[in-house]
């Protein structure tokens, strides 16, 4: 069955430190994958997207993901976390072909930032 | 570019009644999709519409229905409302091809609580 797993449910971090949240998938074939972040009564934000090619993409905001197809794994990592990056996150897969508007989104995890 | 529109962003209803949710996508595209969200569910896909017609759907009880028009406006319509579909509804849209990258562009949602 396809599914996208984020084994953090919530993280805190100190403000100024690096960050890492953790994204697995199972597929058929390698799907187009995402990273969301979602704000408080907001909807979601695309922060950056892979669908071939180098597999560090980087994306909005000083975030940065890498694709590991031998782990099934889109880890997202910013290098200094600021107050403001306080959300949810969301990574989700997509079809490459047939079902391209339906995205499988993992369970979340939400980001606390410590002063 | 105006982005993904919802409309109401609020709403409250009383079980066994129905309702009904708006979303109008960016100019020029033709699919729209929504999703359900709950702290429980997470993210869940509900259906897509691209050029008026269902073209994916998830597995959600007939009560949950949806409808495109013909300027890609959609509304999706839930009937006999039960508590468990107190939550957000969101909308995306994008240009919708059948292959290829497709963004999702998100609307801000419909809080719907059910009493």
């Amino acid at each position: 069955a396809q599914s996208v797993t984020q084994p953090d449910i919530h993280i805190t971090v100190s403000e100024g430190a690096s960050l890492e949240l953790r994204c697995n998938y199972s597929y058929g074939a390698t799907p187009y994958l995402f990273w969301y972040v979602q704000s408080p009564g907001q909807g979601l934000q695309l922060l950056l997207k892979y669908f071939s090619g180098d597999t560090l993409v980087q994306g909005i905001k000083g975030f940065e993901a890498e694709f590991k197809r031998s782990q099934s794994s889109f880890n997202l990592r910013k290098p200094s976390v600021h107050w403001s990056d306080a959300a949810e996150y969301f990574c989700a897969v997509g079809a490459r072909s047939g079902n391209t508007g339906k995205l499988i989104f993992g369970q979340g995890t939400t980001l606390q930032v410590k002063p | 570019k105006a982005g993904v529109t919802q409309t109401p962003r609020y709403l409250i209803k009383t079980r066994g009644q129905q309702v009904t949710l708006s979303c109008s996508p960016i100019s020029g595209h033709r699919s729209v999709s929504w999703y359900q969200q709950t702290p429980g569910q997470g993210l869940q896909f509900l259906f897509e519409y691209f050029s008026e017609t269902q073209r994916n759907k998830g597995n959600f009880p007939g009560r949950f229905s949806g409808r495109q028009f013909s300027n890609s406006r959609s509304e999706m319509n839930v009937s006999t409302l039960e508590l468990g579909d107190s939550a957000l509804y969101l909308c995306a849209s994008s240009f919708g091809g059948a292959s290829g990258y497709n963004e999702q562009f998100f609307g801000p949602g419909t809080r719907l609580t059910v009493l």
